[in-house]
């Protein structure tokens, strides 16, 4: 199987905190992409990062890649409780017509 | 932003029975869909990718004649659960791909199958 791993699985944070969620993936990529998805409902675009990029950053989300390792991490700073979500990585492998295979997610909850 | 809707949200069937999900671009043109499944706490799982005017192409281990996916128009996908079994419930989600995107597609909000 492609799919990707993600750690943590679960992670517990206070509000304010910075949360950092990790993502490998196995083989050449166009891009890598992160998705929010709140239980039980639709996913939500939260940035995508291009094979030849580093780092990227939108608002309080700041995305990595490393290619020579096969990993990504998204860091979300000073954590809301709205951030409480499942958080989840997809890879867009190279030569797979736009097909993304997801990760297996981490679960972050923000208390206040 | 574009958007994409599936309908219904939620379906409760039958054992048996065949159900029907659209999936539609609402502002967009998309000559590619995908459609997704996903059971309670887990990943999504690529089922098939949906080309308008043409067959679908199924993942390995997803049955065909069981999902069966038309892509009749530029704006809409529809995926057919027939002779729906308690094992089907999940959550099944569209996503659709811009005709001249590079790489941004859209999803829809899911629609939850609960199959009795």
């Amino acid at each position: 199987s492609q799919q990707g791993e993600e750690d943590p699985q679960a992670l517990s944070i206070q509000e304010g905190e910075n949360a950092t969620m990790n993502c490998s993936y196995k083989t050449s990529i166009n891009n890598l992409q992160w998705y929010r998805q709140n239980s039980g409902r639709g996913l939500v675009h939260l940035i995508l990062i291009r094979s030849n990029e580093r780092e990227k950053h939108s608002g309080r989300l700041r995305v990595t890649l490393d290619t020579s390792k096969k990993s990504s991490s998204l860091l979300i700073t000073a954590s809301r409780a709205a951030d409480t979500a499942s958080y989840f990585c997809a890879t867009d492998y190279t030569g797979t017509a736009s097909k993304l295979t997801f990760g297996t997610g981490t679960r972050l909850q923000v208390t206040l | 932003g574009a958007v994409v809707s599936q309908h219904p949200s939620r379906v409760i069937c039958k054992s048996g029975t065949s159900v029907k999900i659209e999936c539609r671009s609402l502002d967009f043109q998309a000559t590619t869909m995908f459609w997704y499944r996903q059971f309670p706490k887990q990943s999504l799982m690529l089922m098939a990718t949906s080309n308008e005017g043409s067959k679908a192409t199924y993942e390995q281990g997803v049955e065909k004649d069981k999902f069966l996916i038309n892509h009749a128009s530029l704006t809409l996908s529809t995926l057919t659960v027939t002779s729906a079994h308690p094992e089907d419930s999940s959550f099944y989600i569209c996503s659709a791909f811009p005709s001249g995107s590079a790489d941004t597609q859209y999803f829809g909000p899911g629609t939850r199958l609960t199959v009795l």
